[in-house]
């Protein structure tokens, strides 16, 4: 079965620092990974997608992720973080086991970023 | 486009009372998919539609949740009779099946109080 693990319920940064965002993932075929952000009152928004190619994927906002197979991970990363990073943040994989048109998501991990 | 709408925003009723949650899709988009969040349980899919079909509303609570979509641009989830535990934040996302990235576009959310 498809899944995806999100083992932090809170990360603390302080602004300017680099923030990674932890993610690990279980897929029975070629993992396509996500992240989505959600600001207070707000609906997800995507960030970024791994599906095929390099290991680093950069999206919006300056945000970036690495894919790293072998450890069957997907962080979320930044070099320099910024107050209105502040917001929750969802790791997700689709499900193939379901014909691949359902994306499953990580419990969230919410970002708090002091300045 | 203005991207997913959902009405309403809030909605405060008693236990018993009929709720009914609406969504407009993003234009073009063949795919629509209600969410259900709470802090106990995160982001849960209730159901998902392709071309105005349900697929698999395996995710659907009860059978006091019930869920349409009569044509592309409209979809309804209707709860009846409402309970408190039902209080969550519903969101309607909707994504175009023919890209292969299987990105979704969220809706701002209803927020529903059960009293």
């Amino acid at each position: 079965a498809q899944s995806v693990a999100q083992p932090e319920d809170q990360v603390n940064v302080a602004e300017g620092n680099p923030l990674t965002v932890k993610c690990t993932y279980s897929v029975s075929g070629n993992p396509y990974l996500f992240w989505y952000v959600q600001y207070p009152n707000r609906g997800l928004q995507f960030l970024l997608k791994y599906i095929t190619g390099d290991n680093l994927v950069k999206g919006s906002y300056g945000f970036e992720a690495e894919f790293n197979k072998s450890q069957t991970s997907f962080h979320l990363k930044k070099p320099s973080a910024l107050v209105s990073d502040s917001a929750l943040y969802f790791c997700a994989v689709r499900d193939w086991g379901t014909g691949g048109f359902k994306t499953i998501f990580g419990a969230g991990t919410r970002l708090f970023v002091k300045a | 486009d203005a991207g997913v709408i959902q009405s309403p925003r809030h909605e405060v009723t008693e236990m018993g009372q009929e709720v009914t949650l609406r969504c407009k899709p993003i234009s073009g988009h063949d795919y629509l998919f209600w969410y259900r969040q709470t802090m106990m349980r995160g982001l849960e899919l209730l159901i998902y539609f392709n071309n105005n079909v349900p697929i698999d509303d395996s995710g659907m609570p009860e059978d006091r949740f019930s869920a349409k979509m009569p044509n592309a641009s409209f979809s309804t989830l209707k709860i009846q009779p409402s309970e408190p535990r039902d209080s969550a934040v519903y969101f309607c996302a909707s994504k175009d099946g023919d890209t292969g990235a299987n990105v979704l576009t969220f809706g701002a959310g209803s927020r529903l109080t059960v009293l």
